[in-house]
């Protein structure tokens, strides 16, 4: 049974850039969550999808967009992209009626230059 | 909103001695709490989690987990240090009632001493 899969593992891009980070949740998870982990911080909240909708949403601005397809799997989109965001990027997934534990990936590690 | 605090940005603890990791909460309603490990350039591997119950809470390699509501703590314990336990430890919140959203702490770096 596959766990949480993201890619690309990382990802150098320039200040105005457009970037897509991608997501499979674990097998028979329906609910894909999405943090950004700076350097020494713990995971910050972006947004969280089910069936195909923006469920919740943390405190970023919209540059950062995402989508979820009807097979689950999940994108993340930040648009105009600033030496901040560079982070690194969390997808975890879970079932949305068990609204307890999340099973995380190994992330994607962005660097904007 | 719902918070945690790790206030040990660091803890250093000999192998094979018992190890502790902190973590307060601040929460409106009953606190879901959870600890997570992240190993260097690996994600966040769930540990374990205090949904209701009993206050000691069991969870993977050998770790537990105390609730205390008067403290409102919620600290990671070993009894046994293992050098592999070297690692940075996040504690979480649920944030909201039948939400998802996590909210973590700033974590701590637990380096076990051979």
């Amino acid at each position: 049974d596959a766990g949480v899969t993201q890619s690309p593992t990382h990802l150098i891009k320039t200040r105005g850039q457009q970037v897509t980070l991608r997501c499979s949740p674990k097998s028979g998870h329906d609910t894909v969550s999405w943090y950004q982990q700076a350097l020494g911080q713990g995971p910050q909240f972006i947004f969280q999808y089910y069936e195909e909708e923006e469920r919740q949403r943390g405190n970023f601005p919209d540059r950062f967009s995402g989508h979820q397809f009807p097979n689950y799997s999940s994108e993340l989109n930040v648009n105009a992209l600033l030496l901040g965001d560079s982070a690194l990027y969390l997808c975890a997934s879970s079932l949305l009626w068990r609204t307890d534990t999340q099973y995380f990936g190994p992330g994607t590690r962005l660097t904007v230059l | 909103a719902q918070s945690v605090a790790q206030p040990e940005d660091q803890v250093n603890v000999a192998e094979g001695n018992p190890l502790t990791v902190k973590c307060t909460y601040s929460v409106s309603g009953n606190p879901y709490l959870f600890w997570y490990v992240q190993y260097p350039n690996r994600g966040l591997q769930f540990l374990l989690k205090y949904i209701t119950g009993d206050n000691l809470v069991k969870g993977s390699y050998g770790f537990e987990a105390e609730f205390n509501k008067s403290q409102t703590s919620f600290h990671l314990k070993k009894p046994s240090a293992l050098v592999s336990d070297s690692a940075l430890y996040f504690c979480a919140v649920r944030d909201g009632q039948g939400a998802q959203k996590l909210v973590f702490g700033q974590g701590t770096r637990l380096t076990i001493n051979p």
